[in-house]
């Protein structure tokens, strides 16, 4: 168990909506960060919040953003969802500068 | 962070020691050595991290060679659960996780 909780773990999506992910950090952890991993890859690390302000993106389009709250829980959004979005989506916190810690994930399929 | 290479899989027979290899030849100073492995359909797990100084927990044991330039994580028994991808990753702690492509175990029954 690592106290990072994610919601939903499964969901279906048709191309073209909008979806939300939701990450309930470890108590106590400040830093936030979410990783797209397609099947057969390894994660691919989106962005990562530090007390509520983005700090650090990686190659993923606009449509892909976030949101960390002052309880340092995070939502993911992704817009204008297309086939290739679908993946497992990982959250992963930590207190900043120490070990980082992933959730299960959500898996997110759209056809 | 620092490029690591590593195997791209390996097998153990159940029961021996698994012992996972990692370059890492130019990792910084400020750099820890984390190693993370996720089981299919899974988070990645965290296992174990070091600097300088061989590190052991109740899960595996980390040897970093003297320059740095290398690193080895052992499984002393390993059993058919530690199936998975492992990866090495050389963090500066201020920073995020870039997932190189691992080293895919198989422990044989």
């Amino acid at each position: 168990e690592t106290g990072v909780t994610q919601s939903p773990t499964h969901l279906i999506k048709t191309r073209g909506q909008q979806v939300t992910l939701r990450c309930s950090s470890q108590s106590g952890h400040n830093t936030v960060s979410w990783y797209q991993q397609a099947l057969g890859q390894g994660p691919q690390f989106i962005f990562q919040y530090y007390r509520e302000e983005e700090n650090g993106r990686g190659n993923f389009p606009p449509r892909f953003s976030g949101l960390q709250f002052p309880n340092y829980s995070s939502e993911l959004n992704v817009n204008a969802l297309e086939l290739d979005d679908s993946a497992l989506y990982l959250c992963a916190s930590s207190l900043r500068g120490n070990t980082i810690y992933f959730g299960e994930g959500s898996w997110l399929t759209v056809v | 962070d620092a490029k690591t290479t590593q195997p791209p899989s390996m097998d153990c027979a159940e029961g021996r020691a698994a012992n996972l290899p990692c370059n890492h030849s130019t990792i910084s100073g400020n750099e820890y050595v984390y190693w993370y492995r996720q089981i299919h359909s899974q988070g990645p797990q965290y296992i174990i991290h070091g600097l300088k100084n061989n590190e052991t927990n109740e899960m595996a044991s980390l040897i970093i060679t003297e320059d740095r330039k290398s690193s080895t994580l052992i499984l002393p028994h390993a059993t058919l659960r530690d199936t998975a991808v492992y990866y090495c990753i050389a963090l500066n702690r201020d920073d995020k996780i870039i997932f190189g492509k691992g080293t895919r175990l198989h422990i044989l029954p």
